[in-house]
């Protein structure tokens, strides 16, 4: 079955430090990837997406991730987080139009 | 450009009674669906439509969720009677076929929605 794992549940780091969320999925030999933040009380934005190419992708607000296709692992990372980043991150996968989507990272900024 | 409209934002009802959300995709986009997205949670899909057909709805409980979108737009979700577990936040999101932004997904703000 398609899923898609975020071991950590919470994560706190101090402002201006480096972040990495970590995400792995299942089955799909050319999986179509994505990160997105939430905010409390609003909707899902995206930061990033892979569908193909480059294994490194830049998204908005200084994000980047990688994909790992020998680790099937698709990773959230930021080398200087702001407080303004403390939220919920949830990775996801597009199937064939149908989208999984992991439990979710909250992410707390200590100032 | 407008982005996917909810409403209402917040909905407190009793249990056994019933609730209607709505929601109007961006303009264009053919793919609509709903994720109920219960606290600590990931969103779940409930239903997708491609226009005004749906594709997938094996994840609706259909003896109280039931959804329409007529026209291919503008899309209701209802839930009739409401169980104190279908308090959840119930998100829209909208799906382009074609263009730069193909196969994204475009999430609205959500409907919060408290049984008590």
């Amino acid at each position: 079955a398609q899923s898609v794992t975020q071991p950590d549940i919470h994560i706190t780091v101090s402002e201006g430090a480096s972040l990495e969320l970590r995400c792995n999925y299942s089955y799909g030999a050319t999986p179509y990837l994505f990160w997105y933040v939430q905010s409390p009380g609003q909707g899902l934005q995206l930061l990033l997406k892979y569908f193909s190419g480059d294994t490194l992708v830049q998204g908005i607000k200084g994000f980047e991730a990688e994909f790992k296709r020998s680790q099937s692992s698709f990773n959230l990372r930021k080398p200087s987080v702001h407080w303004s980043d403390a939220a919920e991150y949830f990775c996801a996968k597009r199937n064939f139009n149908k989208f999984y989507f992991g439990s979710g990272t909250k992410l707390n900024v200590k100032p | 450009e407008a982005g996917v409209a909810q409403s209402p934002r917040y909905k407190i009802i009793e249990k056994r009674q019933s609730v209607a959300f709505w929601c109007n995709p961006i303009s264009g986009h053919a793919t609509l669906y709903w994720y109920q997205q219960i606290l600590g949670q990931g969103p779940k899909l409930l239903i997708q439509f491609q226009n005004n057909g749906v594709v997938d709805d094996s994840q609706l409980p259909k003896d109280r969720f039931s959804a329409e979108r007529l026209k291919g737009v503008d899309s209701t979700l209802k839930i009739q009677p409401a169980k104190l577990e279908d308090s959840a936040v119930y998100l829209c999101a909208s799906s382009p076929r074609t263009g730069r932004k193909a196969g994204e997904l475009f999430f609205g703000e959500g409907s919060r929605l408290t049984v008590l």
